[in-house]
């Protein structure tokens, strides 16, 4: 299976901040990666696909890019209602796999 | 507007199996895979499995192989995850969710989701 790494697994930051989270796969994977966003007691979101291309109804502040190995995520300005735990995800074989996970907290 | 309806929570002894049911509506069931994803308590998300409605076909995460059955009834556009031979290590949430796919190529990420199915296993 391919290994998703994150990091950081948490971070804390505050509102208006730029916040950048990584993703490194175990082996290449082109494009093929998204990222969610997940609140307690939610269904996760998805907000990126094909590491760059933005969700439809996803605010413009999330950006995705990367290729190969390494991917980010970046929230350019960082809003009280993204408060949440952010997840990439490959999607280039199976078993898809999904990275630990990056909190990201009110500071 | 495409929704994912799962059933309610669920608890089990161990040793028991669950099944978790997942009805869509506003798109055509057999257009899409669904898969399932499980969120174990403090834990991140794991891929389970997915079902391809149009013909039954399915694919399972090695971890789950042997005790993990998904299925579609495509009369009811109704997917079901069926867990067995449970453990206290199962319980955690599980979400339905659609992958994408466009003229027959699928695009194996996830939206949107189901609203969640805690399963809780205790003696």
């Amino acid at each position: 299976d391919i290994q998703m790494t994150q990091s950081p697994s948490s971070v804390s930051a505050s509102v208006g901040d730029r916040v950048t989270i990584t993703c490194r796969a175990s082996q290449n994977i082109a494009g093929w990666l998204a990222w969610y966003q997940h609140k307690p007691g939610k269904a996760p979101k998805l907000l990126i696909y094909a590491a760059s291309s933005l969700q439809s109804g996803v605010p413009s502040r999330f950006s995705g890019s990367g290729s190969g190995t390494d991917f980010t995520l970046t929230i350019s300005s960082l809003q009280p209602e993204d408060f949440a735990t952010y997840y990439c995800q490959q999607a280039n074989s199976f078993s898809l796999t999904f990275g630990g996970g990056t909190k990201v907290e009110i500071k | 507007e495409v929704h994912l309806v799962q059933s309610g929570a669920e608890v089990k002894k161990p040793g028991a199996t669950v099944k978790i049911s997942c009805k869509v509506s506003g798109y055509s069931f057999t257009d899409h895979h669904m898969h399932w994803v499980q969120q174990a308590p403090g834990k991140g998300l794991e891929w389970m499995g997915l079902v391809d409605p149009q013909d039954g076909e399915t694919i399972y995460a090695e971890n789950f192989q042997g005790r993990v059955t998904i299925t579609a009834d495509t009369s009811i556009n109704t997917a079901y995850m069926e867990l067995s031979s449970l453990s206290s290590e199962d319980t955690a949430v599980y979400y339905c969710a659609r992958s994408n796919c466009s003229g027959g190529e699928c695009y194996d990420w996830f939206d949107p989701w189901g609203q969640g199915t805690l399963v809780t296993v205790s003696s």
